[in-house]
């Protein structure tokens, strides 16, 4: 139990396009997705915080109007990059919360690149 | 400021040892505490979770809880070169669902 899934699992697109990167929890009710961005050989870093029908909560530092982040049901939460940059290339990982207590369980991640 | 600080390691434990990985945290408030092994190029995978003072094992795995000195704390018995990764504290400070992470202890189990 407690699987989270993310697509696509890597992208590369050009510096100025949108992309857009789905979680989703296949096995429970995911009262609360995370989204996490994490540069090589560093730490996770927090980006935001959403809870299904209401706005994401971001963390000080993430620019709302790039990260546009959508839950719009108990499975399913989207991470959309705007205008991406080369800068923006990185690894971003989802998790879910709810299955019980406060485990989170995380996607494996999706890989983009922006060039 | 909330943290949550780990040795980054290495930490080198031959085949079969015991290894012991630490994690202290400063929210004295902190109510949940989690590991994760995350390998080289893949998210995190949850190992542990535990909730109260105490010792909570699970395999190989056994999870330490000391609130009043706040630490946790990760033995892996019988440690196997496939253990190797880098393990993840993760703390869910009082009156929120997110977690600090700590910037992990890198492990490796020499064959």
């Amino acid at each position: 139990g407690a699987v989270v899934s993310q697509h696509p699992s890597w992208v590369i697109c050009k510096s100025g396009t949108s992309v857009k990167i789905e979680c989703r929890s296949l096995d429970f009710q995911a009262t609360t997705m995370f989204w996490y961005r994490q540069f090589p050989k560093q730490s996770l870093m927090l980006m935001a915080t959403s809870n299904e029908g209401s706005k994401a909560t971001y963390e000080q530092g993430v620019e709302k109007d790039k990260f546009l982040i959508n839950h719009a049901s108990l499975t399913l939460s989207t991470l959309t990059v705007t205008s991406a940059h080369p800068e923006d290339s990185s690894f971003y990982i989802c998790s879910a919360s709810g299955q019980q207590g406060y485990e989170q369980y995380f996607g494996p991640g999706t890989r983009l690149t922006v060039t | 400021q909330k943290e949550v600080e780990q040795n980054s390691g290495p930490l080198s434990v031959p085949e079969g040892a015991i290894a012991s990985l630490n994690c202290t945290y400063s929210d004295r408030g902190s109510q949940s505490f989690f590991w994760y092994r995350q390998y080289s190029g893949k998210s995190p995978e949850l190992i542990m979770f535990i909730y109260s003072n105490g010792d909570k094992e699970d395999g190989r795995f056994t999870a330490q809880l000391n609130k009043a000195s706040q630490y946790v704390s990760l033995l892996i018995r019988d440690s196997q070169p496939s253990d190797s990764a880098t393990y993840l504290c993760a703390v869910n400070p009082s009156g929120t669902y997110k977690y600090i992470f700590g910037t992990g202890t890198r492990l490796k189990v020499l064959a």
